[in-house]
């Protein structure tokens, strides 16, 4: 999707176990950002960075583990501590502020536990 | 926390008809941004209108802003079966010393053919 690559497109996690959503970019943009999306809900910031080795706490970090050591990728690990893990999850990156061209989101993973 | 709010949350129309959706924010905004996504679908940008911008046109698009009711509505015109999908926006506010998107629940549009 223009740049950005979400991989898998679906991923099943056990109860307990911990998965690694995977995030990369060639678009060489500093900012990286992680979202995810209910039924019916819009899209709720898990975790954002703006540099490598540095990243930030969204609204809902609890339960979720990232990792900046590249700028082109920014894995989001969904640890077992996460309860609720079964949503739609996007990775959005961007220069900085928004361009002319907004934010370029991935294409999505669809987690689901079994 | 939802800083944008859309209106209404679910939209019928007829292939032909117009569209309009409107969105709510809470706090001062860079910019405003209006985004697609198909279901199942990443978000697709559709157009993004500034702070001191009133109104902006792409296609059959039409933004409107009004910072001083904090609020912005998007208009599709002659819409197509092909429009059907969620409309979000999303408004670029400054936490610190960054910018970060912040995105409504989104107006579920359905166009009949």
């Amino acid at each position: 999707d223009g740049g950005i690559t979400q991989s898998p497109k679906y991923l099943f996690r056990k109860e307990g176990q911990n998965v690694t959503l995977s995030c990369e970019q060639n678009l060489n943009h500093d900012a990286m950002y992680w979202y995810r999306q209910d039924p019916g809900q819009g899209l709720r910031l898990i975790y954002y960075s703006q540099i490598v080795n540095d990243f930030q706490k969204g609204d809902i970090a609890e339960g979720y583990s990232v990792s900046r050591e590249k700028k082109e990728s920014f894995p989001l690990t969904v640890t077992s501590a996460q309860k609720n893990p079964t949503a739609f999850y996007l990775c959005a990156i961007s220069r900085g502020a928004a361009g002319p061209y907004g934010y370029t989101f991935g294409s999505g993973t669809r987690l689901t536990v079994v | 926390s939802q800083q944008g709010e859309e209106d209404p949350q679910a939209l019928s129309i007829q292939e032909g008809e117009n569209a309009t959706m409107n969105c709510s924010y809470k706090t001062s905004i860079n910019n405003l941004q209006w985004y697609r996504q198909n279901s199942g679908r990443g978000l697709v940008h559709l157009i993004l209108i500034r702070s001191n911008e009133r109104e902006k046109h792409s296609g059959r698009l039409r933004v409107t802003l009004d910072t001083s009711k904090k609020s912005s509505s998007l208009l599709i015109t002659a819409s197509r079966a092909a429009d059907t999908a969620s409309y979000f926006c999303a408004t670029d506010a400054r936490t610190g010393g960054s910018y970060i998107p912040t995105f409504g629940r989104g107006t579920s549009l359905i166009v009949h053919p």
